[in-house]
């Protein structure tokens, strides 16, 4: 497929574990954003890939949460030591990391914690 | 730094009937506005964008915004509402050099009555 895709589509976990999510962006997409959609809040940015550059990690909200890209191409989102309030749909996007900055989102991760 | 209102959470109106979902936002330099929209259980995907040029944009199914920099708004349209139309919107902006997070709106949960 030629969209953003992320697996798993659904994870149930218990509070204390660590969980990854994965996402795979468009091919040639040198842009990808990690964000975190919770229940009547919006959507929150917690990372940001460009290139080879430094992630721009200004958005994560402890340091239980990384994500790293290998290759510039996927990318991995890891919650440590899973909390309940971590509980939220997590999307990827990607762009072609050019100033008009449109972001094309996978389906999206729902994470719940137990 | 960049914020997006929405106002109205939940906006409900009858198939057929005229569609207007809100959105100001506030930006030190000259934005770029984006309008997504949600359908359950999937991803965002974009309905239109604002870069430059004409401050009329017309979007995918029917929609179209209108940029008005001396109201600091981007309100989102459509003539005659569909049930298909169902659905979360979402309002965004972005910096003009672009290639940034997306700063969101809350959403607005469109509701059409048949």
């Amino acid at each position: 497929g030629a969209g953003v895709s992320q697996s798993p589509s659904n994870k149930v976990t218990e509070k204390g574990k660590d969980v990854e999510l994965r996402c795979d962006p468009i091919s040639g997409h040198t842009a990808l954003y990690w964000y975190r959609q919770s229940l009547g809040q919006g959507l929150e940015f917690l990372i940001y890939f460009q290139g080879n550059s430094a992630p721009d990690k200004s958005g994560l909200p402890s340091d239980r949460f990384s994500a790293e890209r290998t290759g510039g191409s996927v990318s991995t989102l890891t919650i440590q030591r899973t909390q309940q309030e971590d509980s939220a749909v997590y999307l990827c996007a990607s762009s072609i990391g050019d100033r008009h900055n449109e972001q094309f989102f996978g389906p999206g991760t729902r994470l719940t914690v137990l | 730094a960049q914020s997006v209102t929405q106002l109205g959470s939940h906006v409900s109106v009858s198939e057929g009937a005229l569609v207007l979902l809100r959105c100001n936002y506030s930006s030190s330099v000259p934005p770029y506005l984006f309008w997504y929209v949600q359908y359950p259980n999937q991803g965002l995907q974009l309905l239109l964008k604002y870069t430059t040029g004409a401050t009329l944009v017309k979007g995918i199914n029917g929609f179209e915004a209108e940029f008005k920099k001396s109201e600091t708004s981007f309100h989102l349209t459509k003539p005659s509402a569909h049930m298909s139309d169902a659905a979360e919107y979402f309002c965004a902006v972005s910096p003009y050099s672009g290639n940034t997070p997306l700063v969101f709106g809350k959403g607005t949960r469109l509701s059409v009555i048949a």
